[in-house]
């Protein structure tokens, strides 16, 4: 009930495309979903975050879309760069526990120039 | 502010020792997270201090432990290390409240253990 599916486990875009990454959950107690980008040798770094109170929400060229009754959440990187290649982890977690994060098993995106 | 620092940023150990991880958390914060990455996996929850108390453990055994100290920078010990602890470990920042940690964590760049 802790874990947090993810896939694809890699994605190549091509340059200005759309990338989106999925991910489901079980624990329904979960509130709070945050997406991580990791570059080589570097720790996480969040990129974008939802409560389950919402169904989008956008930052700049990167959207998470919610869908609470299916239990699922996805990353879109719009407009894909080049720079954007990374690896990708979707995680959730409880505020009022601590908010000890669960995460998926990671996505690598190459974005072809 | 100054950001989550970890040391050393590399370690090489052989099976049975000891190791002990270092963590500066941000400026500010006062709760701190360990996790284990293996290579190609996401991170795993291996516990949690708020202002020097553990508060939350995942799934590692006893020979995984902690400390937080005054200033909120903390420790990660592994005793009697075993081959499969060869991995990135990273420390989390952020800001707890009597009601729980705010929602953002920052993280350290890690250190890398390699037992051999």
């Amino acid at each position: 009930q802790q874990q947090v599916k993810q896939s694809p486990q890699s994605l190549i875009v091509q340059k200005g495309g759309i990338s989106i990454i999925n991910c489901a959950y079980e624990n329904t107690a979960f509130d709070y979903f945050p997406w991580y980008q990791q570059f080589p040798g570097k720790g996480p770094a969040l990129l974008i975050a939802i409560r389950p109170d919402v169904s989008e929400k956008k930052e700049g060229r990167f959207t998470i879309s919610f869908n609470k009754s299916a239990k699922q959440f996805s990353l879109h990187i719009m407009d894909s760069q080049p720079g954007d290649s990374a690896t990708y982890f979707c995680a959730a977690s409880m505020i009022p526990y601590g908010n000890k994060l669960v995460f998926g098993a990671g996505t690598i995106l190459r974005v072809k120039s | 502010e100054t950001g989550v620092t970890q040391s050393p940023t590399h370690l090489i150990k052989t099976r049975g020792q000891q190791v002990t991880l270092r963590c500066s958390s941000q400026s500010g914060h006062n709760t701190v997270s360990w996790y284990q990455q293996a290579l190609g996996q996401g991170p795993q929850f291996i516990f949690q201090y708020y202002r020097e108390e553990e508060n939350g453990r995942g799934n590692f055994p006893p020979r995984f432990s902690g400390l937080q100290f005054p200033n909120y920078s903390s420790e990660l010990n592994v005793n009697a290390l075993e081959l499969d602890d060869s991995a990135l470990y990273l420390c989390a920042s952020s800001l707890g409240g009597a009601s729980g940690s705010q929602e953002t964590q920052y993280f350290g760049p890690g250190t890398r253990l390699l037992v051999l």
